[in-house]
């Protein structure tokens, strides 16, 4: 079946820190892949997506590209802020057209 | 910017009682998906519809849970009756289409707790 398994957080960062977060995936075929956020007390919002295979997604600072010799996406920032702290969602569209979401990074980043 | 509203943003309830939430997708969205998450996961889908018919509702409890898009606008999801188990927030997503991959818009979920 389809799935995604993403790093365990919490993450715990001082600002301008580096921030990865790994995300390896399980998919038939060649899957679209994303990363959400989801600050507090807010819905989840797209942050970036690539389509295809060595695709590079980027937005806000984060970047992810997809790797499909290691099947993964990881997300990554040089230089975090305090407004970075949020949930962040690795997921992916298989070919059945279903998202579906990694159990979330609680990610926090100190001043 | 055209956002999916939800409403109420939280509802506590007691368990065996009857409870719904309702959600108005992005105008001109035709697809409008209802999702669970629970509390240190990633949310689930529940239901699916394409405009006011359901095409994917293999994950909802049917026999406590149900979903409709009347007039293929906005929705309701019941839960009747609510269990303690049911306690997650519930998200509704909409997106211009399912026949492909489209960006899904989320709202900002109703916070269910049962007690």
């Amino acid at each position: 079946g389809n799935s995604v398994t993403q790093m365990e957080g919490p993450v715990t960062l001082s600002e301008e820190a580096f921030l990865t977060i790994n995300c390896t995936y399980t998919a038939t075929g060649y899957p679209s892949l994303f990363w959400y956020v989801q600050y507090p007390g807010e819905g989840l919002q797209l942050l970036l997506k690539a389509t295809k295979a060595d695709d590079k997604g980027s937005n806000k600072g984060f970047e992810a590209t997809y790797r499909k010799e290691t099947t993964s996406f990881h997300l990554e920032k040089g230089s975090v802020q305090v407004s970075d702290s949020a949930v962040y969602f690795c997921a992916l569209i298989p070919n059945d057209y279903k998202l579906s979401f990694g159990a979330g990074t609680t990610v926090t980043v100190r001043a | 910017e055209a956002e999916v509203a939800q409403s109420p943003r939280y509802k506590i309830t007691e368990k065996s009682q009857a409870v719904a939430f309702w959600c108005d997708p992005i105008s001109g969205h035709a697809t409008l998906y209802w999702y669970r998450q629970i509390l240190g996961q990633g949310p689930e889908l529940l239901v699916q519809f394409q405009d006011e018919s359901v095409v994917d509702d293999s994950q909802l409890p049917k026999d406590r849970f149900s979903a409709e898009r009347l007039k293929g606008v906005d929705s309701t999801l019941k839960i009747q009756p609510a269990e303690l188990g049911d306690s997650a927030m519930y998200l509704c997503a909409s997106s211009l289409s399912s026949a492909g991959v489209y960006e899904q818009y989320f709202g900002p979920g109703t916070r269910l707790t049962v007690t």
